[in-house]
């Protein structure tokens, strides 16, 4: 059983649309972070979202923090053929960061 | 500046041969990792190295694994018989210290025949 799921698994969409994808916990978590993979790359981190309730943007992408601080949701609007990627939520959990399994984007052209 | 390196990016061998992965981590970071990820899965945790702590292990699959970090800098991942299901791609992280954000590899994309 995944520490962190992440739904949907696979996402494909037009260049333009909207997409939401979701990390779900029943664990509460004193912070949270979003990672973005592409092809033969390590992730890179995009945002870390600490206060039950925060929400914080980076452009066309707003990241949300649950209140109880058990999930966290990513929206990207105006979906861009560049957004295409693996997308990674994260908890710290002792020494380690613990990943869901992500969700693989693709936008088309 | 230079980010973390990893050498050789593919490694493809037979099974129960050793194999031998390599991290550069970035000039100065103290805090050192190593995680696996297989096809359809999240990051798995393997080792944790800062400074001269003793490692943390907790996540290594097997005996067969080990890793260890030269002179607070290169670390190496040591996989010994490996077999089928270690087919897998190994991420090495750095951070600056403890808990501080960790920045990733390439990879070594390993392929056990």
């Amino acid at each position: 059983t995944q520490l962190l799921e992440q739904s949907p698994q696979f996402l494909s969409i037009q260049e333009g649309e909207n997409l939401t994808v979701y990390c779900n916990s029943s664990s509460v978590f004193s912070s949270l972070q979003w990672y973005r993979q592409e092809p033969g790359e390590g992730p890179v981190l995009l945002v870390t979202v600490v206060t039950g309730g925060e929400v914080k943007k980076l452009k066309r992408l707003t990241f949300q923090f649950g209140d109880a601080r058990k999930d966290s949701s990513l929206h990207i609007t105006a979906a861009q053929t560049g957004d295409t990627g693996l997308y990674l939520c994260a908890a710290r959990y002792g020494n380690k960061l613990v990943f869901g399994a992500g969700t693989i984007l693709r936008v088309k052209s | 500046g230079a980010g973390v390196s990893q050498s050789p990016s593919n490694k493809v061998t037979e099974k129960g041969k050793d194999v031998e992965l390599r991290c550069d981590p970035i000039s100065g970071h103290t805090a050192l990792y190593w995680y696996r990820q297989s096809l359809g899965q999240g990051l798995e945790f393997l080792i944790y190295f800062q400074g001269n702590s003793a490692p943390d292990k907790s996540g290594l699959p097997s005996d067969r694994f080990s890793a260890e970090r030269t002179g607070g800098s290169v670390s190496t991942l040591t996989i010994q018989r490996t077999q089928q299901e270690d087919s897998a791609v190994y991420l090495c992280a750095s951070s600056l210290g403890h808990q501080e954000t960790q920045y990733f590899g390439p990879g070594t994309r390993l392929l056990v025949l």
